[in-house]
């Protein structure tokens, strides 16, 4: 099976800089997505790490260490508007191939 | 534009009603995705489809039916059997394996 574990919430001031966690098990792996969810609205993907490494997308980053199973998503210089759950998931192998989603880390920007 | 229409937006119906919810795409994705989200709570995958007239059960099926008869469409019904059906139902869409998720707007299903 996969399960994934990540915060369920994290308090920021607007300008700071957040990194919200991520650890997975699965039986195989094809990649490490973030996906953000404003309240009542659909997800919209953010990024995508196949590889060991940072990938860097204006202010926001995400990082993969497959040895470790665990990732992160950095947003930096925060906004009022990036108040909002964000997602990690991943994607096994056989059936599992789907996309499985952790529980969400609910982010609150504050002034 | 192309995307994905959910419909209704919100929807209600008496305990022991099938109800089936809407998902349309134009994006010309070939794998369609239905998911429930409960508050607090992440994805969790009914049912989904790679191809016209075929789907595969997800992690929580029990419960839910779909049908694939057209590329564009793929409804969810869900059934009496399904003991707790209120929640959010997202639709998604996505052209290939390896490509991110298309979602639509939701629907939210309140049964009382």
């Amino acid at each position: 099976g996969q399960s994934l574990e990540q915060p369920s919430e994290v308090t920021a001031v607007e300008g700071a800089i957040v990194q919200i966690n991520c650890t997975y098990q699965t039986s195989g792996f094809y990649g490490l997505s973030w996906y953000q969810q404003h309240d009542g609205g659909a997800p919209t993907f953010l990024s995508y790490n196949a590889l060991d490494g940072l990938e860097e997308t204006g202010r926001f980053s995400s990082f993969l260490s497959r040895s470790d199973s665990y990732g992160y998503l950095l947003l930096q210089e925060l906004q009022m508007k990036d108040s909002a759950s964000y997602f990690c998931a991943v994607r096994g192998l056989g059936s599992a191939r789907q996309l499985t989603f952790g529980s969400g880390t609910q982010l609150t920007v504050l002034p | 534009d192309g995307g994905i229409t959910q419909s209704p937006k919100y929807l209600f119906r008496k305990e022991g009603q099938n109800v089936t919810l809407s998902c349309e795409q134009n994006l010309n994705h070939d794998a369609m995705y239905w998911y429930r989200q409960d508050p607090g709570q992440g994805l969790r995958l009914i049912y989904y489809s790679q191809i016209v007239n075929d789907f595969q059960k997800g992690d929580i099926a029990e419960g839910y039916s779909v049908s694939r008869e057209k590329k564009e469409s793929f409804p969810l019904t869900v059934t009496s059997a399904q003991k707790n059906p209120t929640a959010f139902y997202l639709c998604a869409s996505k052209p290939e394996e390896r490509s991110p998720l298309h979602f639509g707007n939701g629907t939210r299903l309140t049964v009382t």
